[in-house]
């Protein structure tokens, strides 16, 4: 069974640093991953993707994430921390078949500090 | 560019009712799939429609229900509305480039 974990509800940084929100998947096979961000009362906004080449993938508004195939995690990384950053970020993972549905974390509110 | 329509944006019921959900996507993308957010369940995987047929479905009881059109406009259904209904409903299309992109959703309130 296909599953990800967020293991952060929170994460708070201030403006400025580095920010990390983390993400493990289990799924059989080699995965599609995602993330995905939501600001309140707006739908999801896709970040970036892995799909297969290089470890780092970088993405929208600076942000980058690094698969780490032994350890199947998938972090979402951005160097300097911006106020307007702070929302909720997901990751997903697509299981590689022919089907388009995904499996969502539970989700890691990021609050950037002024 | 993609882009996902959904209508209404909001939409209040009371129990026992139904509600009918509408997805369009701008440039006629064939597979729109659905998916329900809470609280508490997080962002669940409701189904899949492609070409109008349902090839994929998650975990929900019989009184979720969808179609999809000819013009790959797509329809969610919920029957006997129940307070546990209420949520954020999202509609995605996949993109060329194998992305998921959502449309705004439908805040539904069951009262």
């Amino acid at each position: 069974a296909q599953s990800v974990a967020q293991p952060e509800d929170q994460v708070n940084v201030a403006e400025g640093n580095p920010l990390t929100v983390k993400c493990t998947y289990s799924v059989s096979g080699n995965p599609y991953l995602f993330w995905y961000v939501q600001y309140p009362n707006r739908g999801l906004q896709f970040l970036l993707k892995y799909i297969t080449g290089d470890n780092l993938v970088k993405g929208s508004y600076g942000f980058e994430a690094e698969f780490n195939k032994s350890q199947t995690s998938f972090h979402l990384k951005k160097p300097s921390a911006l106020v307007s950053d702070s929302a909720l970020y997901f990751c997903a993972v697509r299981p590689l078949s022919w089907a388009n549905n995904l499996f969502f974390g539970t989700g890691t509110r990021l609050t950037v500090i002024p | 560019k993609a882009g996902v329509t959904q209508t209404p944006r909001y939409l209040i019921k009371t129990r026992g009712q139904q509600v009918t959900l509408s997805c369009s996507p701008i440039s006629g993308h064939r597979s729109v799939s659905w998916y329900q957010q809470t609280p508490g369940q997080g962002l669940q995987f409701l189904f899949e429609y492609f070409s109008e047929t349902q090839r994929n479905k998650g975990n929900f009881p019989g009184r979720f229900s969808g179609r999809q059109f000819s013009n790959s406009r797509s329809e969610m259904n919920v029957s006997t509305l129940e307070l546990g209904d209420s949520a954020l409903y999202l509609c995605a299309i996949r993109t060329k480039k194998n992305e998921q992109f959502f449309g705004p959703g439908t805040r539904l309130t069951v009262l």
